[in-house]
């Protein structure tokens, strides 16, 4: 199946770090999505991009669409202790058949040290 | 708004028990899809639905089965229950279209399921 490699898998940072995470893939993708999961509960979207190119930013957060459709980043900048969580990149598509499906990579889990 | 709602929220089965996953969008959301979600693999789509009456099989389909019989309802059956089926389980739902304003999928809260 379609694969997103996300990278890096786990971060230990300090409170006001900024932080970087990126996913890529062989295939291309209309649309980039960044969810963040919190223990217990379901993923919730963070930042969703539509176009290559695209640099959005929702608060502390900016992620952008790369040029290729096969690649995006967030970042987070002055990271605080709420932060923590596994942030998830997903890539959107139209089947031949015109549904969609989600394809997720595997997670950034990410630990913010007060 | 309640959004996505699955229950039970934690549930033990048996080996070889069934059971089924619920869950209930009241967003009037046509796409809906099961994924479940294990250590170190990210979330993995079992089955989705673009609407009511139509299903399909997703990346890990076997051992579960799907009907859509209304737009706000999507369960999950496990015939037969096996260790391999422990995991997290999350239900999603969306509008169609990949047009700006579709803020990707809404996802539920997800059921905990240990089969021992």
């Amino acid at each position: 199946g379609q694969q997103l490699n996300q990278s890096p898998q786990s971060m230990f940072i300090q409170e006001g770090e900024d932080v970087s995470m990126n996913c890529t893939s062989s295939s291309i993708f209309n649309t980039w999505l960044w969810y963040k999961q919190e223990p217990g509960e379901g993923p919730v979207l963070l930042i969703a991009l539509y176009k290559a190119g695209e640099l959005t930013s929702n608060g502390r957060l900016t992620a952008q669409f790369g040029i290729t459709r096969k690649d995006s980043f967030l970042n987070i900048s002055a990271s605080i202790p709420s932060d923590v969580g596994i942030y998830f990149c997903a890539g959107q598509k139209r089947t031949q058949g015109g549904s969609e499906k989600l394809v997720f990579g595997k997670g950034t889990k990410l630990t913010v040290n007060p | 708004n309640a959004g996505v709602t699955q229950t039970p929220k934690f549930q033990v089965l048996k080996t070889g028990q069934s059971m089924t996953l619920q869950c209930a969008q009241d967003m009037n959301h046509e796409y809906m899809s099961w994924y479940r979600q294990d250590p170190g693999m990210g979330l993995r789509l079992i089955h989705y639905s673009v609407g009511a009456g139509i299903t399909d099989q997703g990346e890990v389909p076997n051992g579960y089965n799907v009907s859509r019989s209304t737009t706000e309802d999507f369960p999950l059956r496990l015939l037969s229950a096996a260790p391999s089926q422990t995991s997290v389980y999350f239900c999603a739902s969306s509008y169609p279209g990949l047009r700006v304003g579709n803020y990707g999928y809404t996802f539920g809260s997800g059921t905990r399921l240990t089969v021992v």
